[in-house]
């Protein structure tokens, strides 16, 4: 059972342009949701993160936007950088519980 | 600042050999770690977790074992590797059930 789905699988965008990632759950029990950044060869990075207390979390050019009534959520990149194409993963998890899920993630590629 | 090494960094083993791969955390006092698995182009798969030295829990059965021997170090084993173990084993470092840190990861091929 897939309990985070992310789209698009993958993603191209121009250098400048806005990027949107997507990402939904199923478990209403799911209360953090972090994004992960991988380049290829490397361990995830943890970009951003949001409690659903919140709507709204910003950190320079990420964003995420998240709505708990849908259980969707998403990760908007400005001004998009050729730095910024990797991979990005969503997860979820029920504070606590150490077994976040995640999702099967986005390829962003970012043209010059 | 904390830091997260993994070894070896990657390994070539035959099906049926033993694997010992390690991770060792510096500058965090009992941290939460935690085995992961990533499969070439795939996501991230739990393995283990352990809140504390000596005491290992299972997320899922792949035929591998892990031990917390001291507080900073945490390892990943079997004593009979399979093909389907080939990947990627990342090891990450908590201070509590949220946020995780990746370390830089060991890639596995098994021949």
């Amino acid at each position: 059972q897939q309990q985070v789905r992310q789209s698009p699988q993958s993603l191209t965008v121009w250098e400048g342009e806005t990027a949107i990632l997507n990402c939904s759950y199923e478990d209403s029990t799911f209360n953090y949701f972090p994004w992960y950044q991988q380049f290829p060869g490397e361990g995830p990075a943890l970009l951003i993160s949001i409690r659903s207390v919140s709507d709204k979390k910003e950190d320079g050019r990420f964003t995420i936007f998240f709505n708990k009534r849908e259980k969707k959520l998403s990760l908007h990149i400005t001004d998009s950088q050729p730095g910024d194409s990797a991979t990005y993963f969503c997860a979820a998890t029920s504070g606590g519980n150490y077994k976040p899920t995640f999702g099967k993630g986005t390829s962003l590629v970012v043209h010059p | 600042a904390q830091t997260i090494h993994q070894w070896p960094v990657a390994e070539i083993k035959a099906v049926g050999s033993p694997l010992s791969l390690g991770c060792t955390i510096k500058g965090k006092s009992s941290p939460n770690l935690y085995w992961y698995w990533q499969a070439t182009g795939g996501t991230l798969q739990q393995l283990f977790y352990s809140i504390t030295v000596g005491q290992v829990e299972s997320v899922v059965q792949l035929n591998l074992s892990a031990s917390r021997p001291k507080d900073d170090q945490f390892i990943l084993s079997t004593e009979k590797l399979l093909l389907s173990h080939s990947g990627f084993y990342l090891c990450a470092w908590g201070t509590g059930g949220d946020e995780q840190y990746f370390g830089p990861g060991t890639r596995l091929t098994v021949l």
